[in-house]
């Protein structure tokens, strides 16, 4: 079957830590990979993304790596910030059939701790 | 607009009433999507307009629900005979679907209880 999973239900991060939030996925023709961040009472938003060809891309204080060895995507936050209370999806995007196919992940809950 | 709008914001209607949820999405997107998303939980994908292809309906969970997109912009979900287990938010997003970069841009959800 298909699958895209996170490791960790919820994770609690003390302020100025470093995130890591991980992601697995079972479908290797998946080529485009995406990070959401879900605050209470609002819809997903865009962080960041990465292509298949692509094993590492940063951005403002967050990072994705992608190890397509072993199918894994984490998402790297660092010096965590109260603002950074949210949920976290991945999700993984295929063409399937002349469809873009975006399957979620379940998402981790990231608390911060002031 | 410069996003995703969805409306109502919040429904709460009576099991068995049928109801409609409207999505507005990014002007020149032609992808649009549909999810439900239960409390606590993750994102289930519903139904997926790209253009004028017939629409992918694989994630509809009964013949009670039902989507719309008229002239490749607005799109209406229709719930038919809501049941409880109907409760939900229900995210609309849309993309520009260029060459399989499907960034998705969500609008706020609308918050459906069912009595």
């Amino acid at each position: 079957g298909e699958s895209v999973g996170l490791h960790l239900p919820t994770l609690s991060v003390q302020e100025g830590d470093n995130s890591i939030i991980n992601c697995a996925y079972s479908n290797s023709a998946s080529d485009y990979f995406i990070w959401y961040k879900q605050e209470s009472g609002k819809g997903p938003q865009f962080i960041i993304d990465i292509r298949s060809n692509m094993d590492k891309r940063q951005g403002q204080r967050v990072t994705v790596l992608l190890n397509k060895t072993v199918k894994h995507l984490s998402l790297q936050i660092a010096a965590t910030q109260p603002g950074d209370s949210a949920v976290y999806f991945c999700a993984e995007n295929r063409n399937s059939g002349g469809y873009q196919k975006v399957t979620f992940g379940t998402g981790t809950k990231l608390q911060v701790i002031p | 607009g410069a996003g995703v709008s969805q409306s109502p914001s919040n429904k709460v209607t009576e099991k068995g009433k049928d109801v409609e949820l409207r999505c507005d999405p990014i002007s020149g997107h032609t992808a649009l999507y549909w999810y439900r998303q239960s409390l606590g939980q993750g994102l289930e994908f519903l139904i997926y307009f790209q253009g004028n292809s017939a629409p992918d309906k694989s994630g509809l969970p009964s013949d009670r629900f039902s989507a719309e997109r008229t002239g490749g912009s607005v799109s209406t979900l229709t719930i038919q005979r809501t049941q409880q287990e109907d409760s939900a938010v229900y995210l609309c997003a849309s993309s520009l679907a260029n060459g399989g970069r499907e960034t998705q841009y969500f609008g706020p959800g609308t918050r459906l209880l069912v009595l």
